[in-house]
């Protein structure tokens, strides 16, 4: 079953702008990830964020994490047309080992 | 997609062929998954495996089987039970077993049954 719930399902933008997409969960996690995806490629990890965690930044991207609303956001700032690509978000919803479980994702448009 | 390789990148059958798709991983990971990928559903785990010789169904394994002989490889094959094959496959490893270290993707490989 489908974990995470991403909104928008297609985002489109202007380079320099900035690009805000989230995630929404049903149970509860043990640590949320961002992946992306350029088309018909495989998928590359941008950032893990733990269940105690509320914000994490790497370079242009800051994800937060409300465990209350069980909800994520990703955030790029200053988008280039090379961050056109899929984001996805996946929980891994017990501690340990445990498979990931991805959500549908956002379809990001970066016009330069 | 560096370390994991999957091949072909196109495959083409004809309805009721078993096919088997390759998944070949220098990373020296334990785990190693499968996701199928169709339009606007993400990703959907088929099946993965902690360790070799051993593997577990994921939420649609029905018509699909794998084997774990060594470390490096995990096929799967594509069954004539599998009532709409059609789809993007990716294979991903991750290494050790907590779910706390990022999965790495290979390149996948894009199915079509005529």
């Amino acid at each position: 079953s489908q974990q995470g719930e991403e909104d928008p399902q297609a985002l489109s933008i202007q380079e320099g702008e900035n690009a805000t997409m989230n995630c929404s969960y049903k149970t509860s996690i043990n640590n949320l990830q961002w992946y992306r995806q350029n088309s018909g490629r495989g998928l590359v990890h941008l950032i893990l964020i733990r269940s105690n965690e509320r914000e994490k930044h790497s370079g242009r991207l800051r994800v937060t994490l409300d465990t209350s609303k069980k909800s994520s956001s990703l955030l790029i700032t200053a988008s280039r047309a090379a961050d056109t690509a899929s984001y996805f978000c996946a929980t891994a919803p017990n501690s340990g080992y445990s498979t990931l479980t991805f959500g549908k994702g956002t379809m990001l448009l970066v016009s330069p | 997609d560096g370390g994991i390789t999957q091949s072909p990148k196109y495959l083409f059958r004809k309805e009721g062929q078993n096919v088997t798709l390759s998944c070949e991983q220098n990373l020296n990971h334990d785990a190693m998954y499968w996701y199928r990928q169709d339009p606007g559903q993400g990703l959907r785990l088929i099946y993965y495996s902690q360790i070799v010789n051993d593997f577990q169904k994921g939420d649609i394994a029905e018509g699909y089987s794998v084997s774990r002989e060594k470390k490096e490889s995990f096929p799967l094959t594509v069954t004539s039970a599998q009532k709409n094959p059609t789809a993007f496959y990716l294979c991903a490893s991750r290494n050790g077993p907590s779910s706390y270290n990022e999965q790495f993707f290979g390149p996948g490989t894009r199915l079509t049954v005529l």
